[in-house]
């Protein structure tokens, strides 16, 4: 079936380490990974997406990687800052029917002062 | 521009109501899409449509209908509430599923 599979749920780290974030998916088909961060009590925001014609892309502090062979994405954190803490998801987009954007589970990242 | 609109932001219904969140947009997205988000699940997709007059069903579509008359507005109908239905609703919007997605403020709903 289609599914996302997102570890860990849960992250913590020092100010100004480095935090990284995993999903797979189910379907090889897929062609489009976004991810999303999430602070308490409002909505989900887009931070940065990839496309299966892309290995990485980069954005300031924050970069994702995608293995299309492997089937798994990766967003990367860099100098974390305690605003950074929130919950994150990745997605992805599956083709079958209408083709429909499915997420992973999230995980709650805490930066620590 | 207000984006993607929900109303309302809370509702509690008692056990066996019906009610319908709605979800209106002003960006003549094609794509619209239902999440509803408890604890430790993430974002399950309920329905989504693709345009007017096509929708389709997600992970979780049971106790849920939808229906697209027109690009702007995107309904989801409660049928029977039930306490498993307690979560937080948002809708969502963007030109493809395959862009970025425009969420709203999201629909706390608590069924006693």
């Amino acid at each position: 079936g289609e599914n996302v599979e997102q570890h860990p749920s849960t992250l913590s780290v020092q100010e100004g380490d480095s935090a990284v974030i995993k999903c797979t998916y189910s379907d090889s088909a897929s062609n489009y990974f976004p991810w999303y961060k999430q602070e308490l009590g409002k909505r989900p925001q887009l931070i940065i997406d990839i496309r299966s014609n892309v290995g990485e892309k980069k954005d300031q502090r924050i970069a994702v990687t995608l293995n299309k062979t492997a089937k798994h994405f990766s967003l990367h954190i860099t100098e974390t800052q305690p605003e950074d803490s929130a919950v994150y998801f990745c997605a992805a987009f599956f083709s079958s029917n209408t083709g429909k954007l499915i997420f992973g589970q999230g995980t709650t990242l805490q930066v620590k002062p | 521009n207000a984006g993607v609109t929900q109303t309302p932001k809370f509702q509690v219904l008692k056990t066996g109501q019906s009610m319908t969140l709605q979800c209106a947009q002003d960006m003549n997205h094609e794509y619209m899409s239902w999440y509803r988000q408890d604890p430790g699940m993430g974002l399950r997709l309920i329905h989504y449509s693709v345009g007017a007059g096509i929708t389709d069903q997600g992970e979780v579509p049971n106790g849920y209908n939808v229906s697209r008359s027109t690009t702007e507005d995107f309904p989801l109908r409660l049928l029977s509430a039930a306490p498993s239905q307690t979560s937080v609703y948002f809708c969502a919007s963007s030109y493809t599923g395959r862009q970025p997605q425009h969420f709203g403020d999201g629909t706390r709903l608590s069924i006693l």
